[in-house]
């Protein structure tokens, strides 16, 4: 399909180990967002990617939190040393980002990650 | 400080009457606003959106209100159906920013009973 995909869609790991998300945006989307939902709670920002500016990192809560994203394609988040307050649901989503179409971000499916 | 909040955590209405869904801001600089709806074990979907520049934007059974000066949003879902049973998040950004990072709301669980 032509949607956001994310991989994997559940990942268990052990306190300590490290974690890479990855992400699939739509083809042609220049803006990316990745976002974190705790059990019970709103969605919260990580960090969006536009183009080749520089990513806007200030919604990442500790430097062992890591984003990449290749020119306009995959992005991966990497977790260092997990916790298990990192345990959430991972959600990427893209938009097209340009000034004329200002709007709607297209989801992925969500990575659900569970931290032991 | 939560820039845009929903208060109402859950909601219940009767099949065919209305849902009112409201959101608060407190970001004088956000001028968008939109409407997400999520599935449990799927990522949301975009509903609905508001310039600052209008105070109604309406599609189908679905109508988001603004209110600047009170920096209130709402949904009215009319009629209702059950499969609205959903969550619902707001979202606001600032164009003027230069970006297009978005903040939400934590959401109201809406439950459409038939």
């Amino acid at each position: 399909g032509a949607g956001v995909s994310q991989s994997p869609s559940n990942k268990v790991t052990e306190k300590g180990k490290d974690v890479e998300l990855r992400c699939d945006p739509i083809s042609g989307h220049t803006a990316l967002y990745w976002y974190r939902q705790r059990l019970g709670q709103g969605l919260e920002f990580l960090i969006y990617f536009q183009g080749n500016s520089a990513p806007d990192k200030s919604g990442l809560p500790s430097d062992r939190f890591s984003a990449e994203r290749t020119g306009e394609s995959v992005s991966t988040l990497t977790i260092q040393r997990t916790q298990q307050e990192d345990s959430a649901v991972y959600l990427c989503a893209s938009s097209l980002g340009s000034s004329g179409s200002l709007g709607e971000q297209f989801f992925g499916p969500g990575t659900r990650l569970t931290v032991l | 400080d939560q820039q845009v909040k929903q208060n109402s955590p859950s909601l219940s209405v009767q099949e065919g009457r209305i849902s009112i869904l409201n959101c608060d801001y407190t970001n004088s600089m956000f001028d968008y606003f939109l409407w997400y709806k999520k599935y449990p074990a799927e990522g949301p979907t975009f509903l609905i959106s508001i310039s600052s520049i209008k105070d109604k934007n309406e599609d189908g059974r679905f109508t988001v209100f603004l209110n600047k000066s009170a920096k209130h949003l709402s949904l009215h879902i009319v009629p209702s159906q059950p499969g609205d049973s959903a969550v619902y998040f707001c979202a606001a950004s600032s164009t003027t920013s230069g970006t297009y990072k978005y903040i939400f709301g934590t959401g109201t669980r809406l439950k459409v009973l038939a």
